[in-house]
């Protein structure tokens, strides 16, 4: 049973830089969402993906992050120009439609 | 807007004794409610979840929840905590389609067990 994997685990990079971030869902699920998760608060909604489309972007998500989904499976998200606020963990999460939400392991950002 | 509020930060209990954690929801129609479990460092575990019918849900873990729309409130429970049940406790709302699905979640409750 394979569950959602992000990738890599820990970004550590300086501030200014481009980063990208990986997700692979369930494999059979067709919605992957995005969230972030600073520290001592819960997760917030950044976007979410059915299939390749993206559906909806949070006020959260500025013209500094873009996501993708080419394939309808695997995700990327991407920070241009890091920012130290961007420091916080990057969870994605997959679902089959409208059906609770799995969430992989994270990536943990920190901008020097 | 639909929005989560957990008002204990953090609770301590002793091992062996029950828990209930506080959840309250907004929201205009029936929600959808989801309670996460978060280990340091480490992604968000399902522990159990409310879409509709009966009011008290199972778990996984001996954690069971009471929907309550009157107050509205969706209160987590154990009988009896166990030493690794230490972890932060997330409670969501949904709203189903109308919101593309998207999860508010509270700012989470810590618990501590002591021995």
């Amino acid at each position: 049973d394979t569950g959602v994997s992000q990738d890599p685990r820990h970004k550590i990079t300086k501030r200014g830089q481009n980063v990208t971030f990986r997700c692979d869902p369930i494999s059979e699920h067709n919605r992957l969402y995005w969230y972030r998760q600073t520290l001592g608060q819960g997760p917030e909604f950044l976007t979410y993906f059915q299939n390749e489309a993206q559906l909806e972007k949070s006020r959260l998500l500025s013209d500094r992050f873009s996501a993708e989904r080419p394939k309808g499976s695997f995700s990327t998200l991407e920070i241009q120009r890091t920012e130290q606020g961007d420091s916080a963990m990057y969870l994605c999460a997959s679902s089959l439609y409208f059906n609770e939400q799995f969430f992989g392991p994270g990536t943990r950002l920190t901008v020097l | 807007a639909q929005s989560v509020t957990q008002p204990d930060i953090h609770i301590t209990v002793s091992e062996g004794a029950s828990l209930e954690l506080r959840c309250n929801y907004s929201y205009g129609a029936t929600p959808y409610l989801f309670w996460y479990v978060q280990s340091p460092g480490q992604g968000l575990q399902l522990l159990l979840k409310y879409f509709s019918g009966d009011t008290l849900v199972q778990g996984i873990k001996g954690f069971e929840a009471e929907f309550k729309r009157s107050q509205s409130s969706f209160n987590l429970r154990k009988p009896s905590v166990h030493w690794s049940d230490a972890a932060e406790y997330f409670c969501a709302v949904g709203a189903g389609e109308t919101s593309g699905s998207r999860l508010t979640f509270g700012e989470g409750t810590q618990l501590t067990v002591n021995p």
